[in-house]
Order: structure tokens, then C-alpha cells, then sequence
């Protein structure tokens, strides 16, 4: 089982600044299988990042991501009041899919 | 534009077996894998495991021996079932499009298991 971890496990920031998110993997996700979603309390999660870089659709382009192998980043550009949220990565290269432990962003 | 709706009962005795459905709109069922998650209240998410049309599966390890799940095309519906149930299978269950990322997901159930 691929096991993902993510850091840090609160990012406390303001709006306007730059968010940083790192999901780091126990072994390679082969083909950048990995995604990032964004969920808010009460609701499901939502994705933003599919094939570790690729923003789904809607997505603004503040939010962007990179890595492979077993490094992955996601990057909010400048937070805005409603990106205040706890972040998963998830990756689909193996199974079982597994999910990081979340990041929150306050 | 695919919709997700889960449903079914709400609370579960420990020891018996939750239940839960997921309608789909939008898309055909035929069209794709479909996939259930959960997420325990204030923690994190977990895969439980994804189903073809066809009915193919694959489970999650950690609850294989507990868990079916099944799809009815007629209906656009694909189910779940953890029997032997546990506090510790409190959750929210939601269903997913998808075998890997999941682009639509259903607003989830909240399942309490109580004794």
C-alpha cells in the first residue's frame, strides 16, 4: 500500500499570500497518477489536480501543482477567502488508492 | 451533467450490515467505474473500493472480508454493503465516478453505527 503524507498539517495564512502544500509518497506513483481535491466542512471534496499537474475543469489557475515520483506539491498563488480549506492528495497508481492525511488551510 | 445521490439507512446496529445505494444521473452507468469512499467524522478519507458495470471489483484489503459491492444498470445504482459493523465504520460514505480520480463525487450519508 502506497502511503501518502502530507505537510504541513496546518498552514495558518492570510488572503493574498501564497500556500505551499507538499504530499510525499512511501514508494513511486507510477504515470503522476496522483490528484488533489479540496474539501469544506459539510461538503464532499472537490477535485482541483488530476495527473499531478493537470487543473480539472473550472478550476482557476491560481491553483497549480507539479511533482513525480514520490514528491508532489500543490500551490495556491494567492489565497482568496474562499480557498481556506483542508487539501487531500490521493493517488491512483496503485491499489489499494490511498489519500494523505489532509493539510488545512486557516 | 452527472449527478451522484447516495442513500439508505442512516443508523446501523453494531454487528449487522450497513447498506447504502448511490443513484446516478447524468451519465451512464455503463459508462465508467464507480467507486465509494468514507470519511469517519473529523478525520481523514478512505477508499473502500470500485466496481465496473460489468461487475468487476476491487476491495480495499482492510475491508475485504466485510465488503460487496454491487451494480444494478437498470436502475443507475451500484451499492454498498459492510456487514459485522462497528462504531469504528461511523462515517460519512460518499460514491465516486471513477476508478482513479474522481471528478464527481455524491454529497455523501452520514452512517451512525450504534450499540
Amino acid at each position: 500500500e502506497i502511503v501518502l503524507t502530507q505537510s504541513p498539517g496546518t498552514l495558518s495564512l492570510s488572503p493574498g499570500e501564497r500556500a505551499t502544500l507538499s504530499c510525499r509518497a512511501s514508494q513511486i506513483i507510477t504515470s503522476n497518477s496522483l490528484a488533489w481535491y479540496q474539501q469544506k466542512p459539510g461538503q464532499a471534496p472537490r477535485l482541483l489536480i488530476y495527473g499531478a499537474s493537470s487543473r480539472a475543469t473550472g478550476i482557476p489557475d491560481r491553483f497549480s501543482a507539479s511533482g513525480s515520483g514520490t514528491d508532489f506539491t500543490l500551490t495556491i498563488s494567492r489565497l482568496e477567502p474562499a480557498d481556506f480549506a483542508v487539501y487531500y492528495c490521493q493517488q491512483y497508481g496503485g491499489s489499494p488508492r490511498t489519500f494523505g492525511q489532509g493539510t488545512k488551510v486557516e | 451533467q452527472v449527478q451522484l445521490q447516495e442513500s439508505g439507512p442512516r443508523l446501523v446496529k453494531s454487528w449487522e450490515t450497513l447498506s447504502v445505494t448511490c443513484t446516478v444521473s447524468g451519465d451512464s452507468i455503463s459508462n465508467n467505474y464507480w467507486t465509494w469512499i468514507r470519511q469517519p467524522p473529523g478525520k481523514g478519507l478512505e477508499w473502500i473500493g470500485f466496481i465496473y458495470y460489468s461487475g468487476d471489483t476491487n476491495y480495499n484489503p482492510s475491508l475485504k472480508s466485510r465488503v460487496t459491492i454491487s451494480v444494478d444498470t437498470s436502475k443507475s445504482q451500484f451499492s454498498l454493503r459492510l456487514s459485522s459493523v462497528t462504531a469504528a465504520d461511523t462515517a460519512v460514505y460518499y460514491c465516486a465516478r471513477a476508478w482513479g480520480y474522481h471528478d464527481s463525487w455524491g454529497q455523501g450519508i452520514l452512517v451512525t453505527v450504534s450499540s
